[in-house]
């Protein structure tokens, strides 16, 4: 399957703190997309990285893509309790118009 | 702007019996997407459009699923008959390109099957 799975399953951590997830995919990629969903929402579109790029920024997110491990990374600097939320990625392949999610990172960010 | 916009929110029946579920996609995007989301299997697409034509019906579970989109600004996902295994969320998703730019997904309806 070329479904990507995120690393961890489920991540606590403290206000302030950084959180990294992980999101493994095993076919080649146009780009990959991250997205948030809060409980009993619609996710929402959070950053997109092409294959030829190898780290983006927006706001406090950072994500790197390593296309030689078929990997990429979500880092969430300085924490906050509003960023308590399932994550996850998506994967486009470029051979058809739609994207493969991944598994999600359940993160919880307590006060 | 509007979002994507999804009747109705929750939805619960009796096995058997016929569910449509709505979508209405944002004005001027081409691509629309249902998807289905369970903790078990996650989320999956189920089927998508492209300019009102479906281009992918391939995740669709069996033929007691359909979906239609009759004009730019609607589509259906219709259930019959359902059955307990169909309880989930299903999403409606749309983009102004092909699948690979950002998707903009509606609320869901969460659907009860007794």
């Amino acid at each position: 399957s070329q479904q990507g799975e995120e690393d961890p399953q489920a991540l606590s951590i403290q206000e302030g703190e950084n959180a990294t997830m992980n999101c493994s995919y095993k076919t080649s990629i146009n780009n990959l997309q991250w997205y948030r969903q809060n409980s009993g929402r619609g996710l929402v579109h959070l950053i997109l990285i092409r294959s030829n790029e190898r780290e983006k920024h927006s706001g406090r997110l950072r994500v790197t893509l390593d296309t030689s491990k078929k990997s990429s990374s979500l880092l969430i600097t300085a924490s906050r309790a509003a960023d308590t939320a399932s994550y996850f990625c998506a994967i486009d392949t470029g051979t058809a118009s739609k994207l493969t999610f991944g598994t999600g990172t359940r993160l919880q960010v307590t006060l | 702007d509007a979002g994507v916009i999804q009747s109705p929110r929750h939805e619960v029946t009796e096995m058997g019996q016929e569910v449509t579920l709505r979508c209405k996609p944002i004005s001027g995007h081409d691509y629309l997407f249902w998807y289905r989301q369970t903790m078990m299997r996650g989320l999956e697409l189920l089927i998508y459009f492209n300019n009102n034509v479906p281009i992918d019906d391939s995740g669709m579970p069996e033929d007691r699923f359909s979906a239609k989109m009759p004009n730019a600004s609607f589509s259906t996902l219709k259930i019959q008959p359902s059955e307990p295994r169909d309880s989930a969320v299903y999403f409606c998703a749309s983009s102004p390109g092909q699948g690979s730019q950002p998707q903009h997904f509606g609320d869901g309806t969460r659907l009860s099957i007794l």
